[in-house]
């Protein structure tokens, strides 16, 4: 199974900041990667498909980069609503895996 | 407006059997693979098993091999995961999700149902 390590598990920030959250893979996933936001008691929506596809709906603020097994999710200017946890995927092959999540906090 | 609802969550004994739904709406639900994805109170989602859109092809994570079993009625837009000997780890929300064509990530999710698995 291809394992999916994120970082950092926590982030605290401020409105306004810049936020980076990145995923690695164990072996090459090419650009087969996707990025989920969850806020409490909901479920996930996608944001990233592609590695850097912004899902029809999704605020530019939000970007994706990365290709093999390195990949970043960057929110441009973190806004109240962009509180939450974020996932990332691997949709490169069979089973498929997430990321642990990383948890957006307010400073 | 895609819409997926997911049904027949509930409190079940160690060792017994549920059966979960997800309606779907919106659009060709026979044009798209479904997955079944859970996340343990407090945890991280987790990938449980998947089906083509005719229905002819499944896949299971190993955790669940053996004892769920997915299924789909196209003429009733409607997803299904069978799930016996069921264990505490087993414990979880359950969300269907729908797959776009040719891909392997989740472009729609359900609301989710509480699975509990007590004595």
């Amino acid at each position: 199974d291809i394992q999916m390590t994120q970082s950092p598990s926590s982030v605290s920030a401020s409105v306004g900041d810049r936020v980076t959250i990145t995923c690695r893979a164990s072996q090459g996933i090419s650009s087969w990667l996707a990025w989920y936001q969850q806020k409490p008691g909901k479920a996930p929506k996608l944001l990233i498909y592609g590695a850097s596809s912004l899902q029809s709906g999704v605020p530019s603020r939000f970007s994706g980069s990365g290709s093999g097994t390195d990949f970043t999710l960057t929110i441009s200017s973190l806004q109240p609503e962009d509180f939450a946890t974020y996932y990332c995927q691997q949709a490169n092959s069979f089973p498929l895996t997430f990321g642990g999540g990383t948890k957006v906090e307010i400073k | 407006e895609v819409q997926l609802v997911e049904s027949g969550g509930g409190l079940v004994q160690p060792g017994g059997s549920l059966r979960l739904s997800c309606a779907a709406s919106g659009f060709t639900f026979s044009n798209y693979a479904m997955h079944w994805v859970r996340q343990a109170p407090g945890k991280g989602l987790e990938y449980v098993s998947a089906i083509s859109g005719n229905g002819g092809s499944t896949y299971y994570a190993n955790s669940v091999k053996g004892r769920f079993t997915i299924s789909r009625d196209n003429s009733k837009n409607t997803l299904y995961l069978q799930m016996g000997s069921l264990r505490a780890e087993d414990m979880a929300v359950y969300y269907c999700a729908r797959v776009p064509v040719g891909l392997i990530h989740y472009d729609y999710w359900g609301q989710g149902t509480l699975v509990t698995v007590s004595s």
